[in-house]
């Protein structure tokens, strides 16, 4: 049972690059979630979903869009990146609401020069 | 708004030693679930522990025990005779349950050396 996958694990972007972050759980679960870890300020949420086809904003939306087209998959796109967003962005789920357990990628380490 | 507050942003103690990291909260919901998180340095985030709001009673793990007192809005974790593998950054978290549920929100970690 492989849980919540990200992929990539580590990316180099130069400023102004795209690029996509995506997360894929095959537990069933309804909710995930979009995370950045900076140090120092704990994780904070980025984006997140309630089901498929829906997403919300969390707490720092600012240069990041998602999307979940199916329930297993929740991407993350950052159409022009930013150092500021250099951070290592965690995906998570869980299983029929927010208030059950959230189960956590092992994260992607991203880099913007 | 809800908020958590980890006061201690390090602490080093020596092994075998306990250790209580403290958590307070914030939050205008009459229900709503705590967590605690462990992040130890391979860097996975890993599950703890879930209490609702509703739930005061202590809780025992092992070496690990929680503490919920919601005349002080704390939720205070303790390691009883630490080890070296206890060495991690831990989170602790909160979700209210008002309709729609909110997301995890965390407290900025307290880090945690144990020393041999």
């Amino acid at each position: 049972n492989a849980g919540v996958t990200q992929t990539p694990k580590f990316r180099v972007l130069k400023t102004g690059q795209s690029m996509t972050l995506l997360c894929a759980q095959d537990m069933n679960h309804e909710y995930m979630y979009w995370y950045r870890q900076d140090p120092g300020m704990g994780l904070r949420l980025i984006h997140y979903s309630v089901g498929e086809g829906t997403t919300a904003k969390g707490e720092v939306p600012d240069g990041y869009n998602v999307s979940r087209l199916k329930k297993q998959n929740f991407l993350l796109g950052l159409e022009s990146a930013a150092p500021s967003q250099t951070s290592v962005y965690f995906c998570a789920s869980s299983y029929f609401s927010t208030t059950t357990e959230a189960f956590f990628g092992q994260g992607t380490r991203l880099t913007v020069v | 708004a809800q908020k958590v507050t980890q006061a201690q942003t390090e602490i080093s103690v020596v092994e075998k030693e306990d250790v209580t990291l403290d958590c307070v909260y914030e939050t205008r919901d009459t229900t709503y679930y705590l967590f605690w998180y462990k992040q130890p340095p391979s860097g996975e985030l890993v599950f703890l522990i879930r209490r609702n709001s509703f739930d005061e009673q202590n809780e025992i793990s092992g070496r690990y025990s929680w503490n919920f007192q919601k005349s002080t809005s704390s939720f205070n974790f303790t390691i009883t005779a630490s080890q070296v593998v206890d060495s991690a950054v831990y989170f602790c978290a909160l979700s209210e349950a008002r309709s729609g549920n909110t997301p995890l929100v965390f407290g900025k970690g307290t880090r945690l050396s144990v020393i041999a």
